[in-house]
């Protein structure tokens, strides 16, 4: 059964820093992995979707990153600014069946 | 852009009203799940559908039942509500030609009172 933890729980950053956030999963037998942030009270919105022949995906100030074999997804964010304030989800797919393994989430803070 | 719509955003039912949740896909995706999402308890997936009038119980299924009589419409069903069904119900699509990206509706935030 896949597992999926995200690392750190919660993050305060201020304006303008770059961050790495954390995903690692146990199934690497995965044909994707996707990011997504979520607002409060708000559904999720998709960010970057890596296929597993993928390394990395970039969207304007995010990049990210999938290594397979380590079972390892980072989301790097550039020149964080307020706005980028939500939690951050990593999905991975389950194993045996096609649904979404979510993460906690990473709750982002930028204080400007 | 695909569009995932459910038809609510905020509902207040009773104890024991039977409850009916929406959701709508636009791009003739096969794929389509409920889950709801907790704090502490994250996003469990509840049921979901790779066609129509196909079903697969997910990890929480008990209370629930789904509808899936066209391929656009999926519908999540809470035979006898209770308040431990209090939460946020999110729905989402997906296909082969999106690659298996999934696509999320804005969530129904449900109160059972």
């Amino acid at each position: 059964k896949q597992e999926v933890t995200q690392i750190p729980a919660a993050l305060s950053v201020p304006e303008g820093e770059n961050l790495v956030l954390n995903c690692s999963f146990t199934d690497s037998a995965i044909y994707n992995l996707q990011w997504f942030r979520q607002d409060p009270g708000k559904g999720l919105t998709s960010l970057l979707l890596i296929q597993s022949s993928q390394r990395e995906q970039t969207s304007g100030r995010l990049n990210a990153s999938l290594d397979k074999s380590s079972g390892r997804s980072t989301l790097y964010i550039a020149a964080s600014q307020p706005g980028d304030s939500a939690t951050y989800l990593c999905a991975a797919p389950d194993t045996g069946r096609r649904a979404l393994t979510f993460g906690s989430g990473t709750r982002l803070q930028v204080q400007p | 852009d695909v569009k995932v719509t459910q038809s609510s955003r905020y509902l207040v039912k009773r104890t024991g009203e039977k409850v009916f949740l929406e959701c709508v896909q636009d791009m003739d995706h096969e794929n389509m799940f409920w889950y709801r999402q907790d704090p502490g308890l994250g996003l469990r997936l509840i049921y979901f559908s790779y066609d129509v009038k196909m079903k697969e119980k997910g990890d929480i299924p008990e209370g629930y039942s789904v509808s899936r009589e066209k391929k656009e419409r999926f519908s999540l069903i809470l035979e006898s509500a209770s308040t431990n069904q209090t939460s946020m119900y999110l729905c989402a699509s997906t296909s082969r030609q999106a690659n298996y990206g999934y696509t999320f509706g804005s969530g129904t935030r449900l109160t059972v009172v």
